[in-house]
C-alpha cells in the first residue's frame, strides 16, 4: 500500500524559514507533488520533484530524496497569507492518480 | 485559460438518495480525477478518467460512479447517499504527469 507521513502542525514566525518535511512508502513512484490549501479553497499547485534534488521557486523550495522515501518544503521569508495546510502527494502508477498526506497546518504568527 | 469549473458549489441531500455532480476541465486537458476530502481522512482519489476511460480507481465503494464525455467533461455519482459521504468533492484536471489544476469543489451534505 500506500503511506505518506508529515506533521500535522507547525508554528512559525513572520519572517522566518520554515522546514515541512514528508516521508513516503510507495509502489511505482512517478513523482511528488506540494500542494498549499487555505481553509475553504481548492488545492493550489507549489511544486514538483521526480529527480533526486532541490527545486526552487522564489520563496519556495522543495527538496527530494528517492533513495531515502524523503522529501521536504522549505518556505522562506514567511508571510501571515503563508499560513495554510500544505499537502504532500505522491504520484504512482500509469496515470495522475495521486496519493496525499494528511497535510501539515502552518501557522505563522507575528 | 478558464480553469476548472464544478457545479454545483453546494448541495444538500437525504440517505439514501443519490447525486450528480459535474467537473468541467481545463480546455486541452484529457485527464480528470475526483477525490474526496473529509476532515478525518484527508483528500482521498476516487477516480481518474482520460480519454473517456477509467485509467485508475481508488478504494471506494461500488456505489461511487464516474464517466467522462468526449469532450472531457467529467460527471460523478453517489447513489444510496450515506452519512459519512458528506464531504468536499474535488476535481482536477491535468496533462498526463503533471500539475494536476484543482476545481473550487462540490461540497456535499447529506442529512
Amino acid at each position: 500500500g500506500q503511506n505518506i507521513d508529515q506533521p500535522t502542525e507547525m508554528t512559525a514566525t513572520e519572517g522566518a524559514i520554515v522546514q515541512i518535511n514528508c516521508t513516503y512508502q510507495t509502489s511505482g513512484f512517478n513523482g511528488l507533488f506540494w500542494y498549499q490549501q487555505h481553509a475553504g479553497e481548492a488545492p493550489t499547485f507549489l511544486s514538483y520533484n521526480v529527480l533526486d534534488g532541490l527545486e526552487e521557486k522564489g520563496r519556495f523550495s522543495s527538496f527530494l530524496s528517492r533513495s531515502k522515501g524523503y522529501s521536504y518544503l522549505l518556505l522562506k521569508e514567511l508571510q501571515m497569507k503563508d499560513s495554510a495546510s500544505y499537502l504532500c502527494a505522491v504520484i504512482t502508477g500509469g496515470g495522475n492518480k495521486l496519493t496525499f498526506g494528511t497535510g501539515t497546518q502552518l501557522k505563522v504568527e507575528l | 485559460k478558464a480553469g476548472v469549473t464544478q457545479t454545483p458549489r453546494y448541495l444538500i441531500k437525504t440517505r439514501g438518495q443519490q447525486v450528480t455532480l459535474s467537473c468541467s476541465p481545463i480546455s486541452g486537458h484529457r485527464s480528470v480525477s475526483w477525490y474526496q476530502q473529509t476532515p478525518g481522512q484527508g483528500l482521498q482519489f476516487l477516480f481518474e478518467y482520460f480519454s473517456e476511460t477509467q485509467r485508475n480507481k481508488g478504494n471506494f465503494p461500488g456505489r461511487f460512479s464516474g464517466r467522462q464525455f468526449s469532450n472531457s467533461r467529467s460527471e460523478m455519482n453517489v447513489s444510496t447517499l450515506e452519512l459519512g459521504d458528506s464531504a468536499l468533492y474535488l476535481c482536477a484536471s491535468s496533462l498526463i504527469h503533471a500539475e494536476q489544476f484543482f476545481g473550487p469543489g462540490t461540497r456535499l451534505t447529506v442529512l
